[in-house]
């Protein structure tokens, strides 16, 4: 079955570590985008990807980094610089970027990640 | 203003009730929007999407209003499984899409 697969699903951090977390989908979709989301908020966009090789800064970038080698994959790793980062990480995907019914977005199932 | 605003609720209802959901944007000239439900610590995933003419799938109905710049989700005769977060999806004229904070419904027996 096609689909978006994140790892891990739970992640426990001391303050001060990078740590990165996985992203993976075989639907060949172009696009990849990473969305935080904190209680009681909508998805914030972090990064975005839309072709191998090429990614973009969302709305709140500072403290994460990510990389696009292969089409399925788009890592996103959350640095010590970020400040408050215990959140819900989700990772998601569609056929393309522009607007349009074709930018429905598949979501994998999210990483949870807390800073002791 | 934020550029995209939901009452978060929580809306409770009765099974089989009508309900109404709300969602005010701005600075959008997309021709179609999307309501996306959430389950408590899971991901958000497509309810349906939203165009000029409006979108009707069985129980749901989705309405977009541009004059006035909302789009609504109307379900009927409501399901206890319905109980989710409701998202409404916005995308900005640059192609990103602009997520709502959400509006919890609980359908209660």
């Amino acid at each position: 079955d096609g689909g978006i697969t994140q790892s891990p699903k739970y992640l426990f951090r001391k303050e001060g570590q990078n740590v990165t977390l996985s992203c993976e989908q075989n639907l060949n979709h172009d696009a990849m985008y990473w969305y935080r989301q904190d209680p009681g908020q909508g998805l914030r966009l972090i990064y975005y990807s839309q072709i191998v090789n090429d990614f973009q800064k969302g709305d709140i970038a500072e403290g994460y980094s990510v990389s696009r080698e292969k089409k399925e994959s788009f890592p996103l790793t959350v640095t010590s610089a970020q400040k408050n980062p215990t959140a819900f990480y989700l990772c998601a995907s569609s056929m393309n970027h522009g607007l349009g019914g074709a930018n429905v977005l598949t979501f994998g199932a999210g990483s949870r990640l807390t800073v002791l | 203003r934020k550029e995209v605003e939901q009452d978060p609720g929580p809306f409770n209802v009765p099974e089989g009730a009508t309900v109404a959901f709300n969602c005010t944007y701005s600075n959008s000239a997309s021709q179609s929007f999307f309501w996306y439900r959430q389950d408590c610590r899971k991901e958000p995933k497509l309810l349906m999407s939203v165009y000029s003419s409006g979108n009707e799938d069985g129980r749901f109905t989705a309405q977009l209003n541009r004059a006035s710049q909302y789009i609504s989700l109307l379900i009927r005769d409501s399901k206890l499984s319905d109980s989710a977060t409701y998202l409404c999806v916005v995308p900005r004229n640059t192609g990103k899409l602009i997520f709502g904070q959400g509006t919890t419904l609980q359908v209660k027996p």
